[in-house]
């Protein structure tokens, strides 16, 4: 099925570990967003990106990367894990046109940083 | 400053009664959009309705519509005939355009239901 595709689901990490979250999507979408959800607080934007070779900072994008240099694929790295990024991670992706300019999200990956 | 603002972290309602979920947000643009997602205990996201500033009349989405009050900045989701699998979190959020397509999305905390047979 068409959608945006997380991996991994879960992920366990010491501090100071590097990793990268993997997000891909397959409706050509120009739009993609990287968010992180944290209890009482919703969902914060970390990183998007509006097409290939373009990426912004959202608000709270400290401690994070990320790069675009395909339409479809949208990976966060995490360069030096804190236990602060404890969190479940949501990859978007929305395009311009459509009724409600509707945004895709991804099944989340649940990270902990001991 | 918060730009969603969802008062009610947590509601009970009886089965088959109708629910309004309180959202007011802030924007001076002119031009935005506003969603209601529901996650459920699986943690997906699930697009539930959609209401654009210009839309002059209240989105509608089968048991879903969005009390949209322009001038109090207020996008009120109602759930009428409430069944036990709407028990879930749901988040309103508001799209607004930064420049020429550049968008953020933003979410409130969220609001859980809990439904009673």
């Amino acid at each position: 099925n068409a959608g945006v595709t997380q991996t991994p689901k879960f992920q366990v990490l010491k501090t100071g570990q590097s990793m990268t979250l993997q997000c891909a999507q397959d409706m050509n979408h120009e739009y993609m967003s990287w968010y992180r959800q944290d209890p009482g607080m919703g969902l914060r934007l970390i990183h998007y990106s509006v097409g290939a070779g373009i990426t912004d900072q959202g608000e709270v994008p400290n401690g994070y990367n990320v790069s675009r240099s395909t339409t479809e694929d949208f990976p966060l790295r995490l360069l030096s894990a804190a236990p602060s990024q404890t969190s479940v991670y949501f990859c978007a992706s929305s395009s311009w046109t459509g009724k409600n300019y509707g945004y895709t999200f991804g099944s989340g990956t649940r990270l902990t940083v001991v | 400053a918060q730009k969603i603002t969802q008062t009610q972290p947590g509601m009970f309602v009886q089965e088959k009664e109708a629910v309004t979920l309180d959202c007011t947000y802030d924007t001076s643009d002119q031009s935005y959009g506003l969603f209601w997602y529901k996650q459920p205990s699986s943690g997906e996201m699930i697009f539930l309705i959609y209401q654009g500033s210009y839309d002059e009349q209240n989105a509608t989405e089968g048991r879903y519509s969005l009390n949209f009050q322009k001038a109090r900045k207020s996008a009120n989701l109602v759930i009428s005939a409430s069944q036990l699998g709407d028990s879930a979190m749901y988040f309103c959020a508001m799209r607004e355009e930064i420049f020429s397509n550049d968008y953020k999305l933003s979410f409130g905390a969220g609001t859980t239901v809990t439904v009673r047979a």
